[in-house]
């Protein structure tokens, strides 16, 4: 079993509405959870940074956490075509700085 | 410069060629990272550095080499590399023992074996 499971996509969406992208790991020792974005040909770019279950709010995004399903989510409100990229998400142990990232899910937002 | 800055950006080699990868951090940050991102597959980690020495290599062939001469400085020596080694390999770097605060990630380098 992976540790991080994400759904690859590509996840389609018209521009203004929201993306719902999620992953699932497998390791209750994971404390920390965050949420990258890659353009092609780039580096990833952290977007969200998490600890706790609940949910962080920053402009457009939104991070869910939720520790006891193992499940963490990213949500885009008025989505625009600048946004089409791939998502990855990633986890951490409180003890380390190792990241252990998800697949990464592509998203197309049309205009 | 500011960021994380990693040279060349494209590499073709091949498969007997010896060459280097080089990253460059100017954050301030303690940590530095290899990783290899393949098509279809997640990011996967090669190297650890930690105020300099290594303390993770994640079974990686020996025909990769890195070396951290610095906390800022970071190299991934290539030597009779194999096709399965075309990849984007990205540099990052973090404060360590933070918990996160999340890594900074380079542009990469394309590496393409010929």
């Amino acid at each position: 079993q992976k540790e991080v499971e994400q759904d690859p996509g590509p996840l389609s969406v018209p521009e203004g509405a929201i993306v719902s992208l999620n992953c699932t790991y497998s390791n209750s020792a994971f404390q920390y959870f965050m949420w990258y974005r890659q353009y092609s040909r780039k580096g990833p770019e952290l977007l969200m940074y998490t600890y706790s279950s609940g949910n962080k709010e920053d402009g457009r995004f939104t991070a869910q956490v939720d520790k006891s399903s193992k499940y963490i989510s990213l949500f885009i409100r008025d989505s625009q075509p600048s946004d089409s990229a791939t998502y990855l998400c990633a986890v951490l142990k409180a003890a380390g700085n190792k990241l252990t990232f998800g697949g990464g899910t592509r998203v197309l937002v049309k205009p | 410069e500011t960021g994380v800055t990693q040279t060349p950006r494209h590499l073709v080699m091949g498969m007997t060629n010896k060459k280097s990868l080089k990253c460059e951090q100017h954050l301030g940050h303690n940590a530095m990272y290899w990783y290899k991102q393949s098509a279809k597959k997640p990011l996967e980690l090669m190297f650890v550095y930690n105020f300099k020495e290594q303390t993770e290599n994640n079974s990686v062939p020996s025909r990769f080499s890195p070396e951290c001469p610095n906390s800022s400085h970071l190299f991934l020596h290539l030597h009779t590399l194999q096709p399965e080694d075309s990849a984007l390999y990205l540099c990052a770097s973090s404060l360590t023992g933070t918990g996160g605060g999340g890594y900074t990630f380079g542009s990469g380098t394309r590496l393409t074996i010929v």
